[in-house]
């Protein structure tokens, strides 16, 4: 059980254009999900929380206007990386925690973003 | 949240026990001490968490000092699949998010 999906797991963009990245608790519900990012030889940088039916909390310097979050079900949220730029180049990885304090998180098998 | 101190990389003889130290002198007593890994290239994976006793599942064993202040994640039989970077990280009960330190590289050799 506690399995999580993520999609797709590897992504080429032009820059200027958007990506959205899905993020699925496939067997269980996720009162709140969070989204990663992680450059190559660093450690995971927690971008945004989310809360079912809420708007996310972004971490400071985590554009909101750029890294659009919606976590619209107690299973789905989505990241949009909008108007992706080279600099946006990075693994993206989603978790989802069954309850707001749990510190069980279930992760995504990541996706790689490339933007050319 | 407390901060914690891991050293940066290790290696570990195929089959025999890897014992991963994680210094958190600043705990709180509301925090708990919880273990992820994470294998190249993918998402990371719960191991164990516990608060003050010690705990065992299927993957590891979580010994925490009698002072709070340390930890050790004990893989009994390490095998080449559990080459990862481990990361040790306090979380308290009343928050939600869960931040990363830079973890130890855990190298499994034959």
């Amino acid at each position: 059980g506690a399995v999580v999906s993520q999609h797709p797991s590897w992504v080429i963009c032009k820059s200027g254009t958007s990506v959205k990245i899905e993020c699925r608790s496939l067997d269980f519900q996720a009162t709140t999900m969070f989204w990663y990012r992680q450059f190559p030889k660093q450690s995971l940088m927690l971008m945004a929380t989310s809360n079912e039916g809420s708007k996310a909390t972004y971490e400071q310097g985590v554009e909101k206007d750029k890294f659009l979050i919606n976590h619209a079900s107690l299973t789905l949220s989505t990241l949009t990386v909008t108007s992706a730029h080279p600099e946006d180049s990075s693994f993206y990885i989603c978790s989802a925690a069954r309850t707001r304090t749990s510190g069980i998180q279930y992760f995504g098998a990541g996706t790689r973003l490339s933007v050319l | 949240d407390a901060k914690t101190t891991q050293p940066p990389s290790m290696d570990c003889a195929e089959g025999r026990a890897a014992n991963l130290p994680c210094n958190h002198s600043t705990i709180s007593g509301n925090e708990y001490v919880y273990w992820y890994r994470q294998i190249h290239s993918q998402g990371p994976q719960y191991i164990i968490h516990g608060l003050k006793n010690n705990e065992t599942n299927e993957m590891a064993s979580l010994i925490i000092t009698e002072d709070r202040k340390s930890s050790t994640l004990i893989l009994p039989h390490a095998t080449l699949r559990d080459t990862a970077v481990y990361y040790c990280i306090v979380h308290p009960s009343s928050k939600d998010d869960m931040r990363f330190g830079a973890g130890t590289r855990l190298t499994v050799k034959p």
